[in-house]
């Protein structure tokens, strides 16, 4: 069984640099075909996509904020990492972590979801 | 960047209509489209994978379709468990969402 759960600060001031984990199991990052990935969704808004990490090590980051985001993976602990830099109150949103299956024919996708941590950003 | 535009936004149905809702790419995209359905509370579920191949548990009454920048899905007779929200995904980019709501 898959599971994925969020984990990070609730609250962040602009400007800060926001860490979140997200630590899974049911699964390795070692493995092919496997990925985490990391969607965002403010309030009553739709879903944005932000990063993505295969088991492979390659990373994709969405082209408007690849330049405050980091992901990294810890195959050993079952953990991967996000880091967004710089934040601003319209990033006050809730962040999803997910499970990512890659397939030739299909490409990925997410197949299991995190619960969702929600991040404000205020002063 | 590809843009993925969905419509309509939003959709009033009743219980055993048949809802058809778009996705529209900016460029001609592979077979690389998935759909979601998302209530609210809750994380998006995956329903369709690869444009048409339906996720394992998911009713059969969901479907997807569609190639080149164009694909839809169509739910052929609506539950009222169905009413949500709905997104389109394409390897790195979310459609805008169409939500269902009850007529």
């Amino acid at each position: 069984q898959i599971t994925l759960k969020e984990s990070g600060p609730t609250l962040v001031k602009p400007t800060q640099t926001l860490t979140l984990t997200c630590t899974f199991s049911g699964f390795s990052l070692s493995t092919i075909g496997g990925g985490v990935g990391w969607i965002r969704q403010p309030p009553g808004k739709a879903l944005e996509w932000l990063a993505l990490i295969y088991w492979s090590d390659d990373k994709r980051y969405n082209p408007s904020l690849r330049s405050r985001l980091t992901i990294t993976k810890d195959t050993s602990k079952n953990q991967v990492v996000l880091t967004m830099t710089n934040m601003d109150p319209v990033d006050t949103a809730t962040y999803f972590c997910a499970h990512a299956y890659y397939r030739d024919s299909s490409g990925y996708f997410f197949d299991y979801w995190g619960q969702g941590a929600l991040v404000t950003v205020s002063s | 960047d590809i843009q993925m535009t969905q419509s309509p936004s939003s959709l009033s149905a009743s219980v055993g209509d048949r809802v058809t809702i778009t996705c529209r790419a900016s460029q001609t995209i592979s077979t690389y489209l998935n759909w979601y359905q998302q209530k609210p509370g809750q994380p998006p579920n995956l329903l369709i994978y690869g444009v048409s191949s339906l996720r394992s548990g998911v009713p059969s009454r969901f479907s997807g379709s569609g190639s080149g920048t164009e694909f839809t899905l169509t739910i052929s007779s609506l539950q009222p468990e169905d009413f949500a929200t709905y997104y389109c995904q394409q390897r790195y980019f979310f459609g805008g969402g169409t939500k269902v709501e009850i007529k």
